[in-house]
């Protein structure tokens, strides 16, 4: 199992980016997907996911985000993405894109991927 | 919204047994589960579905979840262990951490 993050980067108050996640080494569409962050020197938070076609691709977000980042997936590619918008300096983090286990957990993690919010 | 409470940190000597505690309203109906994260790496899943280990995961970690409080045993513990370690649950829809809890192994 491998999951690559990439897009992460440098952007203003306000702005917007795009992360993808690469994923490979199991059954992409069968697998709900989840964004997890963690500030320098914090703890995780979870951001959000997005469940499989068999689920209608259901979304849900955390309350910090909600409104502002949409999580969406294309499952031929076998890439899951999340959509950062009105960006705030707090939203300055790795994100981490993690396979969704079968109890709940997170049982594949990628490297993750730097957003800083900065003027 | 939902809490989960960890100590900020907990020291063990090499060999013995290490505990990190996880506390929430009736966490012992949720399933619980425990990340592994060392310094500049991915968490890693230890513990899922309260005691549970994945494959590759040593014997020595163990868990428990029961009444307000999940656990995390080490047993043997090894400088190797020495990390941050974060529960984690659901509630209402949404996923839960709790704030860490630093392992030092000395």
């Amino acid at each position: 199992v491998q999951l690559v993050e990439s897009g992460g980067g440098l952007v203003q108050p306000g702005g917007s980016l795009k992360l993808s996640c690469a994923a490979s080494g199991f059954t992409f569409s069968g697998s709900g997907l989840h964004w997890v962050r963690q500030a320098s020197g914090t703890g995780l938070e979870w951001v959000g996911r997005i469940r499989t076609q068999a689920n209608n691709y259901a979304t849900a977000y955390a309350a910090s985000v909600k409104g502002r980042f949409i999580i969406s997936r294309d499952d031929s590619n076998n890439t899951a993405y999340l959509q950062l918008n009105s960006l705030k300096t707090e939203d300055t983090a790795v994100y981490y894109c993690t396979k969704g286990g079968d109890y709940g957990d997170f049982d594949f993690w990628g490297q993750g991927t730097l957003v800083t919010v900065s003027s | 919204s939902y809490d989960l409470t960890q100590p900020p940190s907990v020291s063990v000597s090499p060999g013995q047994t290490a505990s990190i505690t996880c506390s929430g309203d009736k966490l012992g109906s949720k399933y619980a589960c425990w990340y592994q994260q060392r310094p500049g790496q991915s968490p890693v899943l230890v513990i899922y579905q309260d005691k549970k280990r994945p494959s590759g995961i040593p014997e020595r970690f163990s868990g428990s979840n029961s009444g307000n409080t999940a656990t995390l045993t080490i047993s043997g513990t090894q400088t190797m262990d020495e990390a941050d370690y974060y529960c984690q649950a659901w509630d209402s829809n949404t996923v839960v951490f709790g704030g860490g809890t630093k392992l030092t192994v000395l």
